[in-house]
């Protein structure tokens, strides 16, 4: 099974850019990797997700290795709301669907 | 607009008793999916159900039985509660069962507490 790897916990201080790594050393071609993340009390919810190239969306950038067995989520200015726990994953096959398998994830906290 | 809702939002109830817990989604989506989340916090897929039809079963006891009236519901249903149970389920909904790109979207959670 392709899994992930990731930091327990990060610190950030507010407005300061926060680079959250994650390592998929046995990522295949075609499985993308998908970020999400579990504020305090709710569900978990989605952030960026990408296969080869960098991405950016309205709430993260997503650096991804030219090997692909590593990638980095982005948060540019990192703010209270932010503190949560961020989740790499791998899209696994799984019979006839593809399913999210999580790990551990990253407890980010962001200091004010 | 609530696009993944779940009731009861809190639960409590003894051992050995059946309880259901309600999803419904208003995102027109075809499949959607039940996760247990533990006291140590890790989330686990237990089903998906896409237009009606079961696609994953992970390795749930019997006990567990999700029901999908209609593509926009998924209720899961458990009986003979056991003190293990005692955790927060969370439904989500995708537009496809195969898409590697496809996003889940996840309801607000159920914590379920078995005295």
């Amino acid at each position: 099974d392709a899994k992930t790897t990731q930091p327990n916990s990060m610190e950030s201080n507010e407005e300061e850019p926060v680079h959250l790594p994650c390592n998929h050393s046995t990522i295949s071609g075609t499985d993308y990797i998908h970020w999400y993340r579990q504020l305090p009390s709710q569900g978990p919810e989605y952030v960026i997700h990408g296969l080869t190239s960098n991405v950016n969306n309205r709430m993260a950038s997503l650096a991804i290795a030219e090997d692909r067995k590593s990638s980095t989520l982005i948060l540019h200015r990192a703010t209270l709301r932010d503190a949560a726990v961020y989740y790499c994953i791998l899209s696994l096959f799984s019979g006839s669907a593809r399913q999210l398998t999580f790990g551990s994830g990253t407890q980010l906290t962001v200091l004010p | 607009d609530t696009a993944v809702s779940q009731t009861p939002k809190y639960l409590v109830t003894q051992m050995g008793n059946d309880k259901s817990i309600k999803c419904e989604q208003n995102l027109g989506h075809d499949t959607m999916y039940w996760y247990k989340q533990d006291s140590k916090k890790f989330l686990k897929i237990m089903f998906s159900y896409n237009n009606k039809e079961l696609i994953i079963n992970e390795t749930v006891p019997n006990r567990f039985s999700p029901k999908s009236p209609d593509k926009a519901h998924l209720n899961l249903h458990i009986n003979s509660l056991e003190l293990g149970d005692s955790a927060v389920y969370f439904c989500a909904s995708s537009p496809h069962p195969a898409s590697s790109t496809d996003t889940q979207y996840f309801g607000p959670g159920t914590r379920l507490t078995v005295l």
